[in-house]
């Protein structure tokens, strides 16, 4: 069965601050995709990364960063130097390959403080 | 890039009326449509999946004759809350895909509340 594990409830930092929001997902499918979703207290989601589960690269976009680990079945995501505007909820999914599922984690809500 | 649009953005009803929310692929054909439901300070639950021009499938747990779902075309999907209770307030979102070259592609969500 597939399953999206995110531990971390609520995080909250200082302005400037580095933060990391874990993300560890189950699935018996050898092709997926991992993607992270910001959603702002207007409640739209606000598509961040999609990554495909034959592709571990690290990505790097501005302040963002995503660290893919197959090995650990963890997709985890970093926001280097946090802003007041990062303050929203982060939620990790996953989807079968034919987009057939889309698995959402519970959510990490991050305060970012000034 | 692919756009969904969803309206409205919010709505309030008064209690034993319905309401229905749209959701439209502007830019691609939406094979499936998915909506989802979320409660404050929840994650989203998955309600159903619909095709187009067949019957939508619904997770267990979701009532087909209270939530009707019709995907007519490719490029709009409907969700009706019939006879709506204050327990159906909620945030309702919808996401699309062509299963090909776009992956999910999700609205911007209606905030409902039934009074």
């Amino acid at each position: 069965a597939q399953k999206v594990t995110q531990a971390q409830t609520e995080i909250s930092v200082v302005e400037k601050e580095d933060v990391t929001l874990d993300c560890v997902y189950e699935t018996r499918d050898t092709t997926y995709y991992l993607f992270w979703y910001k959603q702002p207290p207007s409640g739209e989601l606000v598509f961040l990364i999609r990554r495909n589960s034959f592709d571990e690269q690290n990505e790097i976009s501005g302040r963002y960063s995503w660290n893919f680990q197959k090995s650990t079945s963890s997709f985890n995501f970093t926001i280097t130097a946090s802003q007041v505007v990062d303050s929203a909820v982060y939620f990790c999914a996953l989807s079968e390959a034919n987009f057939n599922k889309f698995y959402f984690g519970s959510g990490t809500k991050l305060n970012v403080k000034p | 890039g692919a756009v969904v649009s969803q309206h409205p953005s919010w709505v309030i009803c008064k209690s034993g009326t319905s309401v229905k929310i749209e959701c439209r692929s502007l830019d691609f054909q939406a094979t499936t449509m998915f909506w989802y439901r979320q409660f404050p300070k929840q994650s989203l639950m998955l309600m159903a999946t619909s095709n187009e021009g067949s019957k939508a499938t619904y997770e267990q747990g979701v009532e087909k004759d209270k939530f009707l779902i019709n995907h007519a075309s490719l490029t709009l999907s409907t969700l009706t809350v019939t006879s709506a209770h204050p327990e159906d307030s909620s945030f309702y979102i919808c996401s699309a895909t062509d299963r090909l070259v776009y992956g999910y592609t999700f609205g911007s969500g209606t905030r409902l509340t039934v009074v």
